[in-house]
């Protein structure tokens, strides 16, 4: 079993849909939960950054972590065509280890 | 933001020769970095971890003869791909690693360099 299991998609949406993502993870000791945003032939960039358990919200992004189900999200508003790209889930077990990356999941969004 | 650039952005090498390829972190000091690698609709594969001034530590199957790294400033690493073979091309990102006062951590990536051996 992987780490870190992300449904790779895709997923198409028409503009305006609420987008959900989601991971799972094996290993409980992971305690630093991030979503990154990747376009095509760029490098990643972080979008949202999550210690332990809990919602946090950014504009029409919110991540949610739940450790007791070993199960991340990501959910988007009002999704721009804009918001089509990869995006990956990421978890570390402590500031100063290598992040483990989910394989991502390829977004479309339509106008 | 904290920015991470690579250079260069884009290589195609003959196979059997060495492409080296940069990370720099350019507005803060980063004492690790991290080299990963990506296959056309793949997660990112964590091929090293590099630290300022000490040797690197490389994942289970990640040849470190082949892939060099160097870690030489707070600013600055290079990872040469050495006697480069086709199924060596790939994607190739760094990440620099930002610890923050307050005890937190970032990670940031650079653009990747796409390298192409014929």
């Amino acid at each position: 079993q992987k780490e870190v299991e992300q449904d790779p998609g895709p997923l198409s949406v028409p503009e305006g849909a609420i987008v959900s993502l989601n991971c799972t993870y094996s290993n409980s000791a992971f305690q630093y939960f991030m979503w990154y945003r990747q376009y095509s032939r760029k490098g990643p960039e972080l979008l949202m950054y999550t210690y332990s358990s809990g919602n946090k919200e950014d504009g029409r992004f919110t991540a949610q972590v739940d450790k007791s189900s070993k199960y991340i999200s990501l959910f988007i508003r009002d999704s721009q065509p804009s918001d089509s790209a990869t995006y990956l889930c990421a978890m570390l077990r402590q500031a100063g280890t290598a992040l483990i990356f989910g394989k991502g999941t390829t977004l479309s969004v339509s106008s | 933001g904290a920015v991470v650039s690579q250079h260069p952005s884009w290589v195609i090498c003959k196979s059997g020769t060495s492409v080296k390829i940069e990370c720099r972190s350019l507005d803060f000091q980063a004492t690790t970095m991290f080299w990963y690698r990506q296959f056309p609709k793949q997660s990112l594969m964590l091929m090293a971890t590099s630290n300022e001034g000490s040797k690197a530590t490389y994942e289970q199957g990640v040849e470190k003869d082949k892939f060099l790294i160097n870690h030489a400033s707070l600013t600055l690493s290079t990872l040469t791909v050495t006697s480069a073979h086709p199924e060596d091309s790939s994607f190739y990102i760094c990440s620099a690693r930002e610890t923050f006062r307050q005890g937190g951590y970032e990670q940031y990536f650079g653009p990747g360099t796409r390298l192409t051996v014929t």
